[in-house]
């Protein structure tokens, strides 16, 4: 399985953008990246994905390199409820599974 | 739309029981798939079932076994706790299980073995 790298933890204050980094060189061209994060006692939850093309939905930004070698997270307004821990997860076949890394922890500062 | 329902949210049990675990996946998801939470190790993958079927397994001993109804509805069940088994269990469902498709979590099952 491909692997990621993630910084232990950020930090961020509040109402300000966040970039969360994730390098992934063993990527292949069929791996989706996937971002998922975990608040505290609670499941992972669904954040965002993408392939090739930077990606947008409510909850953020997905910005993938061009080679997409690396990829960035990017939350636009943090907010205290986005403190969790966020994993950046590379998604191929054959396999359903997600396999996670140890993540980022997201501390914001009111 | 309901989502992923883990039932029980929390359970205490003796070394050597054995326990089961249930999920319900999100009405019309196929896929649930199955993970253990430690401190330790973090997120690992357990077994992912679609259609009934298992289609893929992780690295745990034989002691955890799963299985999914024709409603999709899934159980897991692990035989002689030991105490390295005290962990949070979560389920996750998605439509299919393509790498193109999201997964929505349960709350997880918190397993304590004393």
């Amino acid at each position: 399985d491909a692997k990621t790298t993630q910084p232990n933890s950020m930090e961020s204050n509040e109402e300000e953008p966040v970039h969360l980094p994730c390098n992934h060189s063993t990527i292949s061209g069929t791996d989706y990246i996937h971002w998922y994060r975990q608040l505290p006692s609670q499941g992972p939850e669904y954040v965002i994905h993408g392939l090739t093309s930077n990606v947008n939905n409510r909850m953020a930004s997905l910005a993938i390199a061009e080679d997409r070698k690396s990829s960035t997270l990017i939350l636009h307004r943090a907010t205290l409820r986005d403190a969790a821990v966020y994993y950046c997860i590379l998604r191929g076949p054959p396999q359903g599974n997600l396999i996670f890394g140890k993540g980022t922890k997201l501390s914001v500062k009111p | 739309k309901a989502g992923v329902t883990q039932t029980p949210r929390y359970l205490i049990k003796t070394r050597g029981q054995q326990v089961t675990l249930s999920c319900s996946p999100i009405s019309g998801h196929r896929s649930v798939s199955w993970y253990q939470q430690t401190p330790g190790q973090g997120l690992q993958f357990l077994f992912e079932y679609f259609s009934e079927t298992q289609r893929n397994k992780g690295n745990f001993p034989g002691r955890f076994s799963g299985r999914q109804f024709s409603n999709s509805r899934s159980e897991m069940n692990v035989s002689t706790l030991e105490l390295g088994d005290s962990a949070l269990y979560l389920c996750a469902s998605s439509l299919d299980s393509s790498r193109d498709t999201e997964a929505f979590f349960g709350q997880g099952t918190r397993l304590t073995v004393v």
